[in-house]
């Protein structure tokens, strides 16, 4: 069975700094791309970033671009997100979400964690 | 980017019925990269339908996915008990990918 289970998430100030993790289980973890997709307060749905299999190649959504980086441990089983200076418009529910495919820049995603929520606030 | 508009924001209906939910894009989506999913308060979203038509694993025959270009459509065709929920379509035609705004469905 497919699990993945998000931690990290919490109340942070404008412009401060978050790490998130994924550990991913019932897989084999290096041969998928992971992402994070994220929730807003309102219920959209936003796409953050994706990470190929090998963890070779990255992508980001332009709002997150030159602040967010994504990487994995695959000794972990782990995809992490480190979040950096942080606005009001990055609080959501941030989701790790496996897609099907070894490298995408744009995928759909077969299983998804049950989220951790980021506060950004001052 | 692709914008996707779902219609009806919300639908009120009762279990048994038939119900057809739409997602319209902006533009043609390639090779009918859309997928469907289901979300239920408080949980993650689940994958319903990718390719358009394709169910993924594990998901109830009521559900099928159509269309093309820039329309498409998901149906239940027996509304159960959990069918109640927010449904979010999703295209991965073209970059970046992005999500229409939801349709939620709830018992009347």
């Amino acid at each position: 069975e497919v699990q993945l289970l998000e931690s990290g998430g919490g109340l942070v100030q404008p412009g401060g700094s978050l790490r998130l993790s994924c550990v991913a289980s019932g897989f084999t973890f290096s041969t998928y791309a992971m992402s994070w997709v994220r929730q807003f307060p309102g219920r959209g749905l936003e796409w953050v970033s994706v990470i190929s299999g090998s963890g070779g190649s990255t992508y980001y959504a332009d709002s997150v671009k030159g602040r967010f980086t994504i990487s994995r441990d695959p000794s972990k089983n782990t995809l992490s997100l480190q979040m950096n200076s942080l606005r009001a418009e990055d609080t959501a529910v941030y989701y790790c979400a496996k897609t099907p495919f070894t490298m995408t820049m744009q995928p759909y995603f077969d299983y998804w964690g049950q989220g951790t929520l980021v506060t950004v606030s001052s | 980017e692709i914008v996707l508009t779902q219609s009806p924001g919300t639908l009120s209906l009762s279990p048994g019925e038939r119900v057809t939910l739409s997602c319209r894009a902006s533009q043609s989506i390639s090779s009918s990269h859309l997928a469907w999913y289901q979300q239920h308060p408080a949980q993650a979203p689940r994958l319903l339908i990718y390719g358009a038509s394709s169910r993924a694993t594990g998901i109830p025959d009521r559900f099928s996915g159509s269309g093309s270009g820039t329309d498409f459509t998901l149906t239940i065709s027996r509304l159960e008990p959990e069918d109640f929920a927010v449904y979010y379509c999703q295209q991965y035609g073209s970059s970046p990918l992005t999500f229409g705004g939801g349709t939620t469905v709830e018992i009347k």
